[in-house]
């Protein structure tokens, strides 16, 4: 199975920075990477889909870039509402793995 | 506007069985492949199962391979998810989660906001 890992597994940042996480595939998947934002008590939103289309509704803040096996989704203005953890997840195959996820705080 | 608002969970001791159900509204059900993701609450999402548009094709996670069965019903615009032999790690908020637009957009777009499944003696 293609695994996927994230990183870092946390980050503190202050409002207005930019912010980079990144998802490393195990082996290529193309461009079949979604990225997710799960705030507290919430369920998951889509904010990009095929590496880098950004969901309808969602901040220009937010980008996502990557093919192959590196990804990375960028905040380019941290917001205080961007509190949450954010998750990758690969989808040209199962198991439709999601990465372990990033928790973003505000400093 | 899309709701997905799954039922069925509950305490079940270990070896039991349960059914998860998952109804929609706000799209054309028989348009879209589903999928179930669970959630040891404060731990990650863990893909479980998926069933494509007209049910023709399931596919799960090795964890649950074997155990768990997949089904839709078009006349009830229902995801149901069939769950047996459960084990302690089954333990999940269990959510169902709508594909994206167009094939091959095996992703999640909408995502319900789950059932708690407890296994436990």
């Amino acid at each position: 199975d293609i695994q996927m890992t994230q990183s870092p597994s946390s980050l503190s940042a202050s409002v207005g920075d930019r912010v980079t996480i990144t998802c490393r595939a195990s082996q290529g998947i193309s461009n079949s990477l979604a990225w997710y934002q799960q705030k507290p008590g919430k369920v998951p939103k889509l904010l990009i889909y095929a590496a880098s289309t950004l969901q309808s509704g969602v901040p220009s803040r937010f980008s996502g870039s990557g093919s192959g096996t590196d990804f990375t989704l960028t905040i380019s203005s941290l917001q205080p509402e961007d509190v949450a953890t954010y998750y990758c997840q690969k989808y040209n195959s199962v198991p439709r793995t999601f990465g372990r996820g990033t928790k973003v705080e505000i400093k | 506007e899309v709701q997905l608002v799954e039922s069925g969970g509950g305490v079940v001791r270990p070896g039991g069985s349960l059914r998860l159900s998952c109804g929609t509204s706000g799209f054309k059900f028989d348009d879209y492949g589903m999928a179930w993701v669970r959630q040891v609450p404060g731990k990650g999402l863990e893909w479980v199962s998926h069933i494509n548009w007209n049910g023709g094709s399931t596919t799960y996670a090795d964890s649950v391979k074997g155990r768990f069965t997949i089904s839709r019903d078009s006349a009830r615009n229902s995801l149901y998810l069939q769950m047996s032999s459960l084990r302690a790690e089954d333990t999940a908020l269990y959510h169902c989660a709508r594909d994206g637009v167009g094939g091959g957009s095996y992703y999640s777009d909408h995502w319900g906001q789950g059932t708690l499944v407890t296994v436990s003696s």
